[in-house]
């Protein structure tokens, strides 16, 4: 257990639709980013939550969003899914950035 | 332009045979680190070393070993006496100064025969 907790672990969905993935950092880490990973563009960086703000966005889709709650943990929102956001996205969080990122297990998304 | 290039894209090997897994990277930042992780077919992402610009010491844990030479922009990543366990995705990856976040290589898919 890498102390970073991803929910659901798999999740299938129509096109058009929307869901909420959830992810608790660490204790003590105030950094969470989100990852994406697909086959086609490998894995890519979405955005950063530091502390409940919003520090760095990535490749992420206007369709999709996040946000970091008071508790640290943070939510992202993927809304209009097309077959192509079938991923695997990864929640990671850090203490502050370069000293390392503990990965979750992963959200695996599947949209058909 | 930051990038990270692993070009191998799969490796075969039989166990017990050492192998060495190439990362290329690019950056103009004086301060950047460097990862590598470990994705098993579970699908996690295991986190197996970060390594700092200024420190191109050489690193060695247990069978695996790591090899930064900044004046080839490398930091390559040899695994000795392989086993089937070690079977994975390998990930480098590259955070600068400037811009906190990963930049991963596409991966290097590392099959290690009985």
């Amino acid at each position: 257990d890498s102390g970073v907790t991803q929910t659901p672990k798999h999740l299938i969905t129509a096109t058009g639709q929307r869901v909420t993935l959830r992810c608790s950092p660490r204790s003590g880490d105030l950094s969470v980013y989100w990852y994406q990973q697909s086959l086609d563009q490998g894995l890519q960086f979405l955005i950063q939550y530091y502390n409940g703000e919003e520090r760095a966005k990535g490749n992420i889709l206007e369709r999709f969003s996040a946000q970091q709650f008071p508790d640290l943990h943070s939510e992202l929102n993927l809304s209009s899914l097309e077959l192509g956001d079938s991923a695997l996205y990864f929640c990671a969080s850090s203490v502050e950035g370069s000293y390392g990122y503990t990965f979750g297990s992963g959200t695996r998304l599947t949209v058909v | 332009a930051q990038k990270v290039t692993q070009a191998q894209t799969e490796i075969s090997v039989v166990e017990k045979e050492d192998v060495t897994l190439d990362c290329v990277y690019e950056t103009r930042d004086t301060t950047y680190y460097l990862f590598w992780y470990k994705q098993p077919p579970s699908g996690e992402l295991v986190f197996l070393i970060r390594r700092n610009s200024f420190d191109e010491q050489n690193e060695i844990s247990g069978r695996y070993s790591w090899n930064f030479q900044k004046s080839t922009s490398s930091f390559n990543f040899t695994i000795t006496a392989s086993q089937v366990v070690d079977s994975a995705v390998y990930f480098c990856a590259l955070e600068t100064d400037s811009n906190y976040q990963l930049i991963w290589g596409a991966g290097t898919k590392l099959i290690i025969k009985p």
